[in-house]
């Protein structure tokens, strides 16, 4: 088992709906999450960056971390076509080596 | 603040050749870390640099090698190449008060 699993789609919607990305993880010691979106041949963009359990919102986007049941999510309200990218959740622990792991990524496609 | 730099962006190079990738973090941060990104592997972390000294190290060959400057800049080296090594290799640096990774645009290396 991945130490971090992500589904990678693709994930297809129409424009406006909301989405859910989501990503599940073994290790208990992951305390800072991040959620990163990639376009096509480009470098992961930093969107969310979440520490320990609760929700965060910016803009159109919600991360949420559930620690108890080792899953977070990020979702986005309004999706909007430019919102078509690869998203990559990633998780470090606290202390030492704060290297994320990282999820393979969700592929998301909005279509108008 | 100007982002992350990478250069070159394309690389041709064949088998057997060495290559040498270059990457500039953002002003201040002090750690650099390197990633190769495949389609079938996904994120995968080579190794990272803080002030001259790497500090971790993932699961790849000897043949991938790294080092960085007292200004922060960091290289990375692979030799005699394989046809593997095709990827897209990513450097991403970090420093201040948190251990977020900002991402350069990568170094797109096809190995023919």
């Amino acid at each position: 088992q991945k130490e971090v699993e992500q589904d990678p789609g693709p994930l297809s919607v129409p424009e406006g709906a909301i989405v859910s990305l989501n990503c599940t993880y073994s290790n208990s010691a992951f305390q800072y999450f991040m959620w990163y979106r990639q376009y096509s041949r480009k470098g992961p963009e930093l969107l969310m960056y979440t520490y320990s359990s609760g929700n965060k919102e910016d803009g159109r986007f919600t991360a949420q971390v559930d620690k108890s049941s080792k899953y977070i999510s990020l979702f986005i309200r309004d999706s909007q076509p430019s919102d078509s990218a690869t998203y990559l959740c990633a998780m470090s622990e606290a202390g030492g080596s704060y290297i994320p792991t990282f999820g393979r990524g969700t592929s998301l496609i909005v279509h108008p | 603040k100007a982002g992350v730099t990478q250069t070159p962006r394309y690389l041709i190079k064949t088998r057997g050749q060495q290559v040498t990738l270059s990457c500039s973090p953002i002003s201040g941060h002090r750690s650099v870390s390197w990633y190769q990104q495949t389609p079938g592997q996904g994120l995968q972390f080579l190794f990272e640099y803080f002030s001259e000294t790497q500090r971790n190290k993932g699961n790849f060959p000897g043949r991938f090698s790294g080092r960085q400057f007292s200004n922060s800049r960091s290289e990375m080296n692979v030799s005699t190449l394989e046809l593997g090594d095709s990827a897209l290799y990513l450097c991403a640096s970090s420093g201040g008060t948190t251990n977020e990774q900002f991402f350069g645009p990568g170094t797109r290396l096809t190995v023919l």
